[in-house]
């Protein structure tokens, strides 16, 4: 059963454009989210993360909401560029933080 | 320079065969984390180990086994009970607290 869910596996956006790429989970004992970036053939690398007493964490052009009421957070990608081509991971852990549930990736796409 | 080391990157290996992945970790990171990567899925937890010489099973353990003697090693085991043990295999780890998990650039199997 698929606690974490990422229901677009791609999406193509033009460059300087916004890229959203979305995640919802179904367990209410997630508090800690993240995402990572995946080109193929190499591990996930940490992108962004937040805990579930906030609903916004900004780091340069990455911004993650998160919206606890809808179990739905959001990654968004302002300007986009063509080096963001990858593809994303959302990921969930409990308050233990020890184990982690991933979805299965959106392939993100930056046209020049 | 800090991280962690999986070897080798391809591995090739016989139906019937046992083969072991190799993670290491210079991080001095508690946790570690064995995960398995199909096309077009997530990543899915094979085990982990928060802690020297203990570790506990994910959700896809049936037919892996895992040692963690020490605490920068963990090495997986892929055993002749797989069912379908081609896949691309990454190692991770974590401080043991809240924290982004850090991977390893993965390992590639294939069984033929």
């Amino acid at each position: 059963d698929q606690q974490v869910k990422q229901n677009s596996p791609s999406l193509s956006v033009q460059e300087g454009r916004i890229s959203i790429l979305n995640c919802d989970y179904t367990n209410s004992m997630f508090d800690y989210f993240l995402w990572y970036k995946k080109y193929p053939a190499e591990g996930p690398t940490f992108l962004i993360s937040i805990s579930s007493i906030k609903d916004k964490n900004e780091d340069g052009r990455f911004t993650v909401f998160l919206n606890k009421s809808a179990k739905h957070l959001s990654l968004h990608i302002v300007p986009s560029q063509p080096g963001d081509s990858a593809v994303y991971f959302c990921a969930a852990s409990g308050r233990t933080g020890n184990q982690f549930y991933f979805g299965t990736g959106t392939s993100l796409t930056v046209i020049p | 320079d800090g991280g962690i080391t999986q070897s080798p990157k391809y591995l090739f290996r016989k139906e019937g065969q046992n083969v072991t992945l190799s993670c290491e970790q210079n991080l001095n990171h508690d946790a570690m984390y064995w995960y398995r990567q199909d096309p077009g899925q997530g990543l899915r937890l094979i085990y982990y180990s928060q802690i020297v010489n203990d570790f506990q099973k994910g959700d896809i353990a049936e037919g892996y086994s895992v040692s963690r003697e020490k605490k920068e090693s963990f090495p997986l085991t892929v055993t002749s009970a797989q069912k379908n043990p081609t896949a691309f295999y990454l190692c991770a780890s974590n401080p043991g607290t809240y924290g982004e998990q850090y991977f390893g650039p993965g390992t590639r199997l294939t069984v033929t």
